[in-house]
């Protein structure tokens, strides 16, 4: 499957942990997105890389970080996590960097429960 | 800053209706705007975009700049048609994301 492919699935932990969600992109596709979408909340976007470099930045906090290695992965690290966090986590990509975002592809997301 | 606003959580129509999911946005300039649509276990995906003007499984959306909306409509719903869709809006000349409404789950039913 060349699609976007996001591990774990599914991950619990508890309040103050930290975990690592990884994304694949599409092949071929340079640019990453992240986003969070929690309970009754539409997809809220976090932040964006393209080839490497950050693009854009939307509500994604502090203790959130991301990086697009140069394999064009990318990874999402969230720490000192708290109940509220728990969130199902979309990553997509696309093969473009800017103007119109066009059509993104989604991965199947990673659900993370803090308890 | 640009805000997506759909109204609806839940719509339940009957197999045959006819089906109009709203989508408001809030932005000045020239948006573009999209829909996405989540079928039950499948990813989230693109439905339509507005730029292309196209009509997909006999879903239309029209902008209507006047209104700032961007509705989807089909003329007779489908059973296969119930998922969860989202409208969603891009901006031109900026790093390219974009911003999701919350989503209406359309319910088709016999």
């Amino acid at each position: 499957d060349s699609g976007v492919t996001q591990t774990p699935k599914h991950l619990i932990t508890a309040t103050g942990q930290r975990v690592t969600l990884r994304c694949s992109p599409r092949s071929g596709d340079l640019s990453v997105y992240w986003y969070q979408q929690s309970l009754d909340q539409g997809l809220q976007f976090l932040i964006q890389y393209y080839n490497g470099e950050e693009r854009a930045k939307g509500n994604i906090l502090e203790r959130f970080s991301a990086q697009q290695f140069p394999d064009l992965h990318s990874e999402l690290n969230l720490s000192s996590l708290e109940l509220g966090d728990s969130a199902l986590y979309f990553c997509a990509s696309s093969p473009g960097q800017g103007g119109f975002a066009g059509e993104l592809f989604f991965g199947e997301g990673s659900r993370l429960t803090v308890l | 800053a640009q805000r997506v606003t759909q109204p609806e959580k839940l719509l339940s129509v009957f197999k045959g209706a006819p089906v109009e999911l709203k989508c408001n946005y809030s932005y000045s300039g020239s948006p573009e705007l999209f829909w996405y649509v989540q079928y039950s276990r499948q990813r989230l995906q693109l439905l339509l975009r507005h730029i292309s003007r196209e009509s997909i499984k006999g879903f239309t959306a029209d902008l209507n700049k006047g209104e700032t909306s961007f509705h989807l409509k089909k003329p007779f719903a489908q059973e296969e048609d119930s998922a969860m869709y989202y409208c969603a809006l891009s901006l031109t000349g900026t790093a390219s994301k974009l911003t999701f409404g919350t989503g209406t789950r359309l319910q088709v039913t016999l």
